[in-house]
């Protein structure tokens, strides 16, 4: 699975949009971009997945660069729960052997 | 519907001392994982089951064993704890739906575990 790196952390404003990185410039063609994020010491959670195109959901939106080299995870309306640890990883057809690497902590404030 | 659901959610060992770690899903998923967690760390693979029948070392399989004893359920055995494998364990499993990266991990609420 392709190498993803992303800040160790950010802060953001309740109620503003928080942009969270990635960059994953060895990703294949096959490997889906994937986000989790984990709260407190939860198990992490799904948030959205794409491979090529932009992805909204209920929770975020995700914006991949026409090379897929980089992606961003919009939070829209950024909430004191969305505090939390969040994970992009990329995933491919023969992935079992994943890894989740730190992550990025966003600390939302009031 | 519980989705993974992990037995128990604390355990304190003493060194040398085995122990079993559950795991069950609900969901027919063909794949499951265990992946522990160190404090401010991510999630490190120890071992996974691809389906039932099979298993295979993750990252950091060293000191752990695994049964995919149907396929519900995964279990993880320590069977000679030291205080190096202090640490939060989940559990996750994948749908296998479809092309393999197109399935999301459904993770439970982990165990945590002290060695002392």
């Amino acid at each position: 699975d392709a190498k993803t790196t992303q800040p160790p952390s950010m802060d953001c404003a309740e109620g503003r949009a928080a942009n969270l990185p990635c960059n994953h410039s060895t990703i294949s063609g096959n490997e889906y971009v994937y986000w989790y994020r984990q709260i407190h010491s939860q198990g992490p959670q799904y948030i959205i997945h794409g491979l090529k195109n932009n992805e909204t959901n209920e929770m975020a939106s995700l914006i991949i660069t026409e090379d897929r080299k980089s992606s961003t995870l919009i939070l829209p309306h950024a909430t004191l729960r969305d505090t939390a640890v969040y994970y992009c990883i990329a995933m491919g057809s023969n992935d079992y052997k994943l890894s989740f690497g730190a992550g990025t902590t966003v600390t939302v404030r009031a | 519907n519980a989705g993974v659901t992990q037995t128990p959610k604390f355990q304190v060992l003493k060194t040398g001392q085995s122990m079993t770690l559950q795991c069950a899903q609900d969901m027919n998923h063909n794949s499951m994982y265990w992946y522990r967690q160190d404090p401010g760390m991510g999630l490190r693979l120890i071992y996974y089951s691809a389906s039932e029948g099979t298993t295979d070392k993750g990252e950091v399989p060293n000191g752990y064993n695994v049964s995919r004893l149907n396929k519900r359920e995964f279990s993880l055995r320590l069977e000679s704890a030291a205080p190096s494998q202090t640490s939060v364990y989940f559990c996750a499993s994948t749908s296998g739906q479809g092309p393999r990266g197109n399935e999301k991990l459904f993770f439970g609420s982990g165990t945590q575990l002290s060695v002392l």
